[in-house]
């Protein structure tokens, strides 16, 4: 069966820094991946997603994330934090098998620091 | 292009009454699926439908949750007799195929709380 694991419920940057949010997942087929953002009192929003094609995805609002098969991860970066991207984010996976059902982490928020 | 709708986003109900929560996926989408969010959790997977068909229901709790997507209308989550551990955010997403891989669109959800 498929899962997500986020390393860190909660992570501060200061404006300005290196954004890693991690995202390891379990799948006993290729996966698909995806990073959601969520702000407060709203729905989901996709930040980017990874179908098997370039390992390296890039995504909006100068978000990206490596898909690294051997470490079996999917972390979410941006080289320079800006005040706007405090949120929650969610990683999830799904693949061929389990199609239609998405797979959830417990989110990581982020805070970031003027 | 308006995006996936949810009504109403608050909704107050007390123990033993019934919840309606109401989802219009985007326009040319006919695959549905529900999330719960539990506070401080993630999403988890609920039901997943097509017009008038119920594909996936492996994630609903056996008792009190029902829904449906009729050939006219939104699609409805309807919880009986509602229960405090009810009370969390309820998404709905959809997307325009049901074959991986491709990408669910969320509304902004619907926030229930029972007193």
């Amino acid at each position: 069966a498929q899962s997500v694991t986020q390393l860190g419920s909660h992570v501060s940057v200061s404006e300005g820094a290196l954004v890693l949010l991690r995202c390891n997942y379990s799948s006993s087929v290729p996966p698909y991946l995806f990073w959601y953002v969520q702000y407060p009192n709203q729905g989901l929003q996709l930040l980017l997603k990874y179908t098997s094609a370039a390992t390296l995805v890039k995504g909006i609002n100068g978000f990206e994330a490596e898909f690294k098969k051997s470490e079996t991860s999917f972390h979410l970066t941006k080289p320079s934090a800006h005040m706007s991207d405090a949120a929650e984010y969610f990683c999830a996976v799904s693949d061929q098998r389990s199609g239609n059902q998405f797979y959830f982490g417990t989110g990581t928020s982020l805070t970031v620091i003027p | 292009n308006a995006g996936v709708m949810q009504n109403p986003r608050h909704l107050v109900r007390r123990r033993g009454q019934e919840a309606r929560l109401r989802c219009s996926p985007m326009k040319g989408h006919s695959h549905v699926y529900w999330y719960r969010q539990l506070p401080e959790e993630g999403l988890k997977f609920m039901v997943y439908l097509q017009k008038e068909n119920i594909i996936d229901e492996s994630g609903m709790p056996k008792e009190r949750f029902s829904a449906e997507f009729p050939k006219e209308g939104p699609s409805i989550l309807r919880i009986q007799q509602v229960v405090r551990g009810d009370s969390a955010a309820y998404f709905c997403a959809s997307s325009p195929s049901g074959i991986a891989p491709y990408e669910q669109y969320f509304g902004p959800g619907t926030r229930l709380t029972v007193t």
